[in-house]
């Protein structure tokens, strides 16, 4: 079946570091590839999305591009902030509509 | 254990009715909150309970909607009055509380969602 798989956290960054999450995943047909994040406190929203092969989603500083070859969506940033401490989730829309989400992995960005 | 449950699975229902969406989270989780997916588009929030109350219902889409949670565990999701634009897959997740880490680092624990139950305003 469908199925996400996305780096394990807690992952932890001193400011101003770079961050990769990576994220692979397995879905029948085309999927739409998605990152929610969810800061302390509150619900998810989405950061960004990427619909077809090759394309770049990118939101506050972060990109992620899809990777069609190697099923993978990986989420980048080059410089963190301490606001940017949350719980990032990559999640692919199948051909159905159905979302698959990832475990999450939770970010903490040191001063 | 269970997980988070959600009924009913498909609701079909004519524009103007009312339709009430309930959510049963996993026994002990005191956060729970509803998200809607429209066809092709991501998640977007509804609304977000701790324990009985919702600190935070910015992202109820009109005031046809309506959430309420009782004994804080189930909660219902009230749409009246519906319109066809209100067609949508509805997710309820839920999750154990916040918490304050000892180096003054919060952190949220890990969302579980329910299946969805999928709403066509005809």
């Amino acid at each position: 079946g469908d199925s996400v798989t996305q780096m394990e956290g807690p992952v932890t960054l001193s400011e101003e570091a770079f961050l990769t999450i990576n994220c692979t995943y397995t879905a029948t047909g085309y999927p739409s590839l998605f990152w929610y994040v969810q800061y302390p406190g509150e619900g998810l929203q989405l950061l960004l999305k990427a619909t077809k092969a090759d394309d770049k989603g990118s939101n506050k500083g972060f990109e992620a591009t899809y990777r069609k070859e190697t099923t993978s969506f990986h989420l980048e940033k080059g410089s963190v902030q301490v606001s940017d401490s949350a719980v990032y989730f990559c999640a692919p829309h199948s051909s159905d509509d159905k979302i698959i989400f990832g475990k999450g992995t939770r970010l903490h960005i040191l001063p | 254990g269970a997980g988070v449950s959600q009924s009913p699975s498909n609701k079909v229902t004519e524009k103007g009715k009312d339709v009430e969406l309930r959510c049963d989270p996993i026994s002990g989780h005191t956060a729970l909150y509803w998200y809607r997916q429209s066809l092709g588009q991501g998640l977007e929030f509804l609304i977000y309970f701790q324990g009985n109350s919702a600190p935070d219902k910015s992202g109820l889409p009109s005031d046809r909607f309506s959430a309420e949670r009782t004994g804080g565990s189930v909660s219902t999701l009230t749409i009246q009055r519906t319109q066809q634009e209100d067609s949508a897959v509805y997710l309820c997740a839920s999750s154990s509380n916040p918490t304050i880490g000892g180096a003054g680092l919060t952190s949220t624990d890990t969302q579980y969602f329910g299946p969805g139950t999928r709403l066509t305003v005809l």
